[in-house]
């Protein structure tokens, strides 16, 4: 089985909608990561939790919100979506030493 | 702020041929850093780091060495595969004197990688 998992894989939504994404991880590591990929761009870091109970914003968490339900689990969540949020979303986990990412397979989503 | 730069793709390569994704970074500190892959429809996982100055991280015939002096980490292969064919990152981050991982990682925007049979 994946150590991280993403669901759902792909959602279309139209503007407005709440849309939220799902990440939970096996790999026992306490920092867990959003990111945006946009062709060209790289990766964008959206928020970041260290912890249960330290949430951080990244580079463009305007429009985003998260919660970080337990050690395994971190959410994501549109509350109003507009068009130009569609995008491939990743969820991420790391160890505290080796600044290495581990990485779910990503979840497409368009707002039409 | 640090940013990380990768040169222009795509890059089209025939199998068999050499290998080179440039790579500088723009840092206030000393980071680790990093390539990260992703091949078609799945997430990226890590191809190889180096964690300071002349360290060569490498895996699956990829290297890339730390140079401080050109603050380069350009990525190489002898001899590439049609499988692969990806979409390839540098990346930075830090740790602190005890090695502990502040976890951000900046990204660059990607080079991607097509090999032909």
């Amino acid at each position: 089985d994946a150590d991280v998992t993403q669901t759902p894989r792909n959602r279309i939504t139209k503007t407005g909608k709440r849309i939220m994404l799902e990440c939970s991880q096996t790999k026992g590591h306490d920092r867990m990561y959003w990111y945006r990929q946009d062709p060209g761009l790289g990766l964008q870091l959206i928020y970041y939790s260290f912890d249960v109970k330290d949430i951080n914003k990244g580079e463009i968490s305007d429009g985003y919100s998260v919660s970080r339900q337990a050690q395994a689990k971190f959410s994501l969540s549109l509350e109003s979506a507009i068009p130009n949020q569609t995008a491939l979303y990743f969820c991420a986990t790391s160890g505290t030493e080796t600044g290495e990412q581990y990485f779910g397979p990503g979840t497409r989503l368009t707002v039409t | 702020g640090d940013s990380v730069t990768q040169m222009e793709g795509p890059v089209t390569l025939s199998e068999e041929a050499f290998l080179t994704i440039n790579c500088t970074y723009t840092a206030t500190g000393y980071p680790s850093l990093f390539w990260y892959v992703q091949y078609p429809g799945e997430g990226l996982q890590l191809l190889l780091k180096a964690t300071k100055a002349d360290d060569k991280g490498s895996n699956k015939g990829f290297e890339a060495t730390y140079r401080k002096e050109t603050t380069s980490f350009h990525l190489e292969k002898g001899s590439v595969q049609v499988s692969d064919s990806a979409v390839y990152f540098c990346a930075l981050s830090y740790a602190n004197a005890g090695g502990t991982s502040y976890g951000k990682l900046t990204f660059g925007q990607g080079t991607i990688l097509t090999v032909h049979p």
